[in-house]
């Protein structure tokens, strides 16, 4: 069984702050880690995703996350926060039989 | 190229109504997905399809069916809807995992409320 928490349902900040979405998730086989963002009345889109390979992976819109086996983590870091970033951010793990467990989802408020 | 359709974008349905959620994908997928979402809620999953002709259950298949006839289409159907039924459904696809493009591809979302 997989599964996936995220810590913190609302988060807010200020433009130009650090963001930082939390994702700790559990697997029994190795997982595949994505982020996706929801944009009001859209559907998801991905922001990145990790597979194989390189632990830290970049995304779009300045998004990055860093894969930590040890802490069985797949946080999602920005530098500094845009306006723009204001919406909600799911993680999800899935696993070679393709089927995807997504988080509770995280809201993000950027301030100005 | 549209990607993942859904159709109708909002739907009012009475308590004992059926109804047909559409779904189509152009991107020639394997996989397609069926998943509600709840207020303040992550995505529950409640169908998917591994190819045409294959049909499997996800965490919360109960009040529903689906079919996939085709590669394209993915529909799911509401028998008897239900007020615990109105949410916001959302279709997906994917190429078979463990490919370097493994990613859903979403739909714009149904809107569905159930008086």
């Amino acid at each position: 069984a997989q599964s996936v928490t995220q810590l913190g349902s609302h988060v807010s900040v200020s433009e130009g702050a650090l963001v930082l979405l939390r994702c700790n998730y559990s697997s029994s086989v190795p997982p595949y880690l994505f982020w996706y963002v929801q944009y009001p009345n859209q559907g998801l889109q991905l922001l990145l995703k990790y597979t194989t390979g390189a632990t830290l992976v970049k995304g779009i819109n300045g998004f990055e996350a860093e894969f930590k086996k040890s802490e069985t983590s797949f946080h999602l870091t920005k530098p500094s926060a845009h306006m723009s970033d204001a919406a909600e951010y799911f993680c999800a793990v899935r696993t070679n039989a393709g089927k995807s467990t997504f988080g509770d989802g995280t809201t993000l408020t950027v301030k100005p | 190229n549209a990607g993942v359709t859904q159709t109708p974008k909002f739907r009012i349905l009475k308590i004992g109504q059926s109804m047909t959620l559409q779904c189509t994908q152009d991107m020639n997928h394997n996989y397609m997905y069926w998943y509600r979402q709840d207020p303040g809620m992550g995505l529950k999953l409640i169908y998917y399809s591994v190819g045409a002709g294959i049909t499997d259950k996800g965490e919360v298949p109960n009040g529903y069916n689906v079919s996939r006839s085709t590669t394209e289409d993915f529909p799911l159907r509401l028998e008897l809807a239900a007020p615990s039924q109105t949410s916001v459904y959302f279709c997906a696809s994917s190429p078979r995992p463990g490919l370097a493009e493994d990613e859903q591809f979403f739909g714009p979302g149904t809107r569905l409320t159930v008086l």
